[in-house]
């Protein structure tokens, strides 16, 4: 059984398109979080909910929205897509905090961009 | 502003030796550090942490060092095996719930 798992795997779209990606997770967590890596392979955090709470707001674009329906989903949409929105995106997640319990991965979702 | 870093973007190392992972960071209020594998195509795998009030932690094959007058730690595996071929990330958290991340070390491990 997958422990945290993202859909889709794969997304291709073009510029100005809007997009969502999902991501659940079965290891009873409340904790949740969105990683961005980008070309350079960096791992940077985006966002985070606790108990579908927003703990963590990076300084991130607002066409990036983060929505928690439960402490087991944390899904990210995202508005008029742009080149440098092309990356893979994490999904993570972690039992209290995350300092301390490590965090679990999804296998990613690449997107890109056209 | 990377404040972890991973100097070495890759290491070769034949099967059977050892291979050491460095990692230096600048945050003085870095209280917990990680690492982290990853294989092509998956997320990356938690792999072995230590807490800043320890020098230095073990897993069977993996033993973390830290050195916190130096803010830097380092990654040991022995022996290496061809399974260990990986990206290595080290992570890094001041005792919440962000954690800043390095850029990775690609090991390959030579039969």
């Amino acid at each position: 059984d997958t422990a945290v798992s993202q859909t889709p795997k794969y997304l291709v779209t073009q510029m100005g398109n809007d997009k969502s990606i999902k991501c659940e997770q079965n290891l009873g967590h409340d904790t949740m979080y969105w990683y961005k890596q980008d070309s350079k392979k960096f791992l940077k955090i985006m966002f985070s909910y606790n108990n579908k709470e927003l703990i963590i707001n990076e300084t991130v674009p607002n066409r990036f929205s983060p929505k928690s329906p439960d402490k087991a989903h944390l899904n990210l949409h995202i508005n008029s897509l742009e080149l440098g929105d092309s990356a893979v995106y994490f999904c993570a997640s972690s039992q209290g905090s995350g300092g301390f319990q490590p965090q679990h991965f999804g296998d990613g979702t690449r997107l890109s961009i056209l | 502003d990377q404040q972890v870093k991973q100097n070495s973007p890759s290491l070769s190392v034949q099967e059977g030796r050892i291979s050491i992972l460095n990692c230096d960071y600048t945050n003085s209020m870095f209280d917990y550090f990680l690492w982290y594998k990853k294989y092509p195509a998956e997320g990356p795998t938690f792999l072995i942490s230590i807490s800043s009030i320890k020098d230095k932690n073990e897993d069977g094959r993996f033993t973390v060092f830290l050195n916190k007058s130096a803010k830097h730690l380092s990654l040991h595996i022995v022996p290496s095996q061809p399974g260990d071929s990986a990206v290595y990330f080290c992570a890094a958290s001041e005792g919440d719930y962000k954690l800043s991340f390095g850029a990775g070390t690609t090991v390959t491990v030579r039969a």
